[in-house]
């Protein structure tokens, strides 16, 4: 069992929808909890941070922490094209020996938002 | 100019040969990582890197080698590719600031092994 799931897509919806991406994780340590954002042909750029279980948010997006599902959730509201995007799960904990460990990613969903 | 950049962007070689991809970085990280992405696989860490002497192996580190020459460059080498190396390969640095750690990811480099 992979340390973070991740289901893939694709997730197509139109413009203005409320989109749910999701990743589920096995590693009950994980403290930190990331999502990158892909463009097509360019690398992964942070997009939002949470430390522990609860909610974030930031403009149209919301990170959602329960660790006690060891579940995330990233909500993005009202969807544009620009949103478009690969959408990538990352989580770590403080490694041995170090400040900090190393990221744990997804496998990515891969959303498309239609006008 | 990018802080993160990776030489070449696109290169396709033949099994059998050794192939270097680099990485260089401006933003003064001590720590370095490279990845490959796979479709329906995401990124999975090849080596990283957390300072000019450290360097440690990551999931996938079969086939792969690395040198860390300075602070800003970290390269990876492949000494004899063979064709299921075939993917996106992403260099990344990160720094720690109030306990939260931020990857900065290259542009990629698209590699094809014939």
């Amino acid at each position: 069992q992979k340390e973070v799931e991740q289901d893939p897509g694709p997730l197509s919806v139109p413009e203005g929808a409320i989109v749910s991406l999701n990743c589920t994780y096995s590693n009950s340590a994980f403290q930190y909890f990331m999502w990158y954002r892909q463009y097509s042909r360019k690398g992964p750029e942070l997009l939002m941070y949470t430390y522990s279980s609860g909610n974030k948010e930031d403009g149209r997006f919301t990170a959602q922490v329960d660790k006690s599902s060891k579940y995330i959730s990233l909500f993005i509201r009202d969807s544009q094209p620009s949103d478009s995007a690969t959408y990538l799960c990352a989580m770590f904990t403080v490694g041995r020996g170090s400040t900090l460990g190393r990221l744990y990613f997804g496998r990515g969903t891969q959303l498309t938002v239609w006008p | 100019d990018a802080d993160v950049t990776q030489t070449p962007r696109n290169r396709i070689t033949k099994t059998g040969k050794r192939i270097m991809l680099e990485c260089s970085q401006t933003k003064g990280h001590d720590r370095m990582y490279w990845y490959r992405q796979d479709p329906g696989l995401g990124l999975r860490l090849i080596y990283y890197s957390f300072d000019v002497k450290d360097i440690n192996k990551g999931e996938i580190s079969d086939g792969y080698s690395v040198s860390r020459q300075a602070q800003a460059k970290f390269s990876l080498s492949l000494e004899s590719a063979i064709p299921n190396q075939t993917a996106l390969y992403f260099c990344a640095t990160s720094d720690t600031h109030r306990g939260q750690e931020t990857q900065y990811f290259g542009p990629g480099t698209r590699l094809l092994v014939l």
